[in-house]
């Protein structure tokens, strides 16, 4: 019930694309999705976070879409670009406050030019 | 040194010996964290620190062991592990709050264990 799961493993799209990335949890108590990217190299970096008493969170680029009632969600990334090939993970908290996140296993994403 | 630091940035031990993990965090941060990273598994929590006092320990193996002396730093001794520890050692910080707990992450250690 702890479980996040997180599709798919791997992606590739291309430049100017959209890279679209899905999450799905069972614990309804769970309010608190944030997503991290994790370049080579480096530790994973907050990206982007919502709770669910809205529908989606829009930064730049970067957007996360919320369905309360399918426990999904999932981050969108327009006009995606070579500089965002990453892994990211999404994850999940009870309480944005908590010490505790249960992470997916993330998705490698590849833009290729 | 900004950021959360983790020396060293590769460690390759047997089976039969100690070593050390070290973090540090520049961030005036309260709250510090281990987690392992394994290939195609999700991040696994292993201890948190909160103000130098250990508030989670998800059940991992007495080989591991943490040592948080002050609220900057934070280390993860290791003795007598198993090739199946191998993998990438994360220090994380916080400034932990009721309604927020951003966790910035170190580089990592990439631990091989023959």
């Amino acid at each position: 019930q702890q479980q996040v799961k997180q599709s798919p493993q791997s992606l590739i799209v291309q430049k100017g694309g959209i890279s679209i990335i899905n999450c799905a949890y069972e614990n309804t108590a769970f309010d608190y999705f944030p997503w991290y990217q994790q370049f080579p190299g480096k530790g994973p970096a907050l990206l982007i976070a919502i709770r669910p008493d809205v529908s989606e969170k829009k930064e730049g680029r970067f957007t996360i879409s919320f369905n309360k009632s399918a426990k999904q969600f999932s981050l969108h990334i327009m006009d995606s670009q070579p500089g965002d090939s990453a892994t990211y993970f999404c994850a999940a908290s009870i309480g944005a406050g908590s010490y505790q996140l249960t992470f997916g296993k993330g998705t490698k994403l590849s833009v290729i030019p | 040194e900004t950021g959360v630091t983790q020396t060293p940035r590769h460690l390759v031990m047997g089976m039969t010996n100690k070593k050390s993990l070290k973090c540090e965090q520049h961030l005036g941060h309260n709250a510090m964290y281990w987690y392992k990273q394994s290939a195609k598994k999700p991040l696994e929590l292993m201890f948190v620190y909160n103000f130098k006092e250990q508030t989670e320990n998800n059940s991992v193996p007495s080989r591991f062991s943490p040592e948080c002396p002050n609220s900057s730093h934070l280390f993860l001794h290791l003795h007598t592990l198993q090739p199946e520890d191998s993998a990438l050692y994360l220090c994380a910080s916080s400034l932990q709050r009721e309604t927020y707990n951003e966790q910035f992450f170190g580089p990592g250690t990439r631990l091989t264990v023959l």
